[in-house]
């Protein structure tokens, strides 16, 4: 069935180092793979998105890279800063039935250590 | 603010009973999300709405339904309800088709 297997589970790092959240996808007809951040206690919140047709996507410090073929996508944080603490969701959209269905990872919780 | 509104924000309830949430989507926007997300877990989908119709399922139990008015506001309904149903349930909504979904604040449902 559809998966989206996300890792690590939580991830530590010092402030000013990078942060790398890998996921996985099962469905071969998905085509758009956003990234959510949810800070504790609110919403998720949309950080980054990348379509099938684009193998890379950069905004400022966050990045993400889509390999179609291995279904992999990843989400690249840079000179990380305390802010960036958070719960991180990957997500892989595709269309079905007429309709358009996400299916989110398990998330990963980030801790930015000052 | 995400232009999607969810009531009520925190609800507490006994096992058994049955309860009513509630999502305005954005305006304009014609499909509705609904998402569960227990303590420490992901975002289980649940259901999805478009113009008022079902169109999509996830991992919804039979004790759940939901639909989608013509106004496009749409509610969730929790029966019977165990205390395992004790989470945050979040709704979004977009247009269609693909992009950023818009979440709201959330309901945070205690059954004691």
């Amino acid at each position: 069935g559809e998966n989206v297997e996300q890792h690590p589970s939580t991830l530590s790092v010092q402030e000013g180092d990078s942060a790398v959240i890998k996921c996985t996808y099962s469905d071969s007809a998905s085509n758009y793979f956003p990234w959510y951040k949810q800070e504790l206690g609110k919403r998720p919140q949309l950080i980054i998105d990348i379509r099938s047709n684009v193998g890379e996507k950069k905004d400022q410090r966050i990045a993400v890279t889509l390999n179609k073929t291995a279904k992999h996508f990843s989400l690249h944080i840079t000179e990380t800063q305390p802010e960036d603490s958070a719960v991180y969701f990957c997500a892989a959209g595709h269309s079905t039935s007429g309709t358009y269905k996400y299916i989110f990872g398990t998330g990963t919780r980030l801790k930015v250590l000052a | 603010d995400s232009g999607v509104t969810q009531t009520p924000k925190h609800l507490i309830t006994a096992t058994g009973q049955r309860v009513t949430l509630r999502c305005s989507p954005r305006s304009g926007d014609l499909s509705v999300y609904w998402y569960q997300q227990s303590l420490d877990q992901g975002l289980q989908f649940l259901i999805q709405y478009y113009n008022g119709e079902e169109r999509a399922k996830g991992n919804i139990l039979e004790r759940f339904s939901a639909q989608q008015f013509p106004d496009l506001h749409s509610e969730l309904n929790l029966s019977s309800l165990e205390l395992g149903d004790s989470a945050l349930y979040f709704c979004a909504s977009r247009l269609g088709g693909a992009g950023e979904l818009f979440f709201g604040e959330g309901s945070r449902l205690t059954v004691l």
